[in-house]
């Protein structure tokens, strides 16, 4: 079936690099795709979202790029910092029948952040 | 009131213990999801309710029965679990479910069966 998957599983950064997560996709219908944060214990924290009529979407510190061409997202968190070590999902939200839809997560990757 | 609420946090129970897991949000969301997440894994959905109707059953096993009493509550109800069954259950909602609509989720409810 149609999944969303990740290239790499774990990131290790210093404080203060840019940190770039991947995502490949490979239902090319998907209209709309969410990247959540997952810290320890918790459940997951939408960071930023994109439709499938952009190709790149800021937020604060946040930037999601969308590539329809290839199937691809990425996440870019610029100036990365201990507090946003986490699990990074992306996931795209599939259609179910009717007019309902559903989201379908990727594998996720584990960001560490060393001070 | 942005808040997506479980309880209980943590639950541990036998094979031959009958308990519910509770979720809430006062966000007027008409759609309310759960998910069963084990550990390093992302979470993999089990059932919709959308206007307080069943929309979607992942095909999830009869020992997990779930329950919309209002639109604001969801509850899952457990019985005869198995070990394999021990993992972090999440709860969501979002305002439909459409295709742009975003997803709240709850802290979860840790559930160990032993």
């Amino acid at each position: 079936g149609e999944n969303v998957g990740l290239h790499l599983p774990t990131l290790s950064v210093q404080e203060g690099d840019n940190s770039i997560i991947n995502c490949a996709y490979s239902n090319s219908a998907s209209d709309y795709f969410i990247w959540y944060k997952q810290e320890s214990g918790k459940g997951p924290q939408f960071i930023i979202d994109i439709r499938s009529n952009m190709d790149k979407r800021q937020g604060q510190r946040v930037t999601v790029l969308l590539n329809k061409t290839v199937k691809h997202l990425s996440l870019q968190i610029a100036a990365t910092q201990p507090g946003d070590s986490a699990v990074y999902f992306c996931a795209e939200n599939t259609y179910s029948g009717g007019s309902n839809y559903k989201l379908t997560f990727g594998k996720g990757t584990l960001l560490t952040v060393n001070p | 009131d942005t808040e997506v609420t479980q309880t209980p946090k943590h639950l541990v129970m036998g094979m031959t213990n009958k308990k519910s897991l509770k979720c809430e949000q006062h966000m007027g969301h008409r759609a309310m999801y759960w998910y069963k997440q084990k550990a390093k894994k992302p979470p993999e959905l089990m059932f919709v309710y959308s206007y307080e109707k069943l929309s979607i059953n992942e095909s999830v096993p009869s020992r997990f029965s779930p329950e919309c009493p209002n639109s604001s509550l969801l509850n899952l109800h457990l019985h005869a679990l198995q070990p394999e069954d021990s993992a972090l259950y999440l709860c969501a909602s979002s305002p439909g479910q459409g295709a742009r609509d975003e997803q709240f989720f709850g802290p979860g409810t840790r559930l160990t069966v032993l």
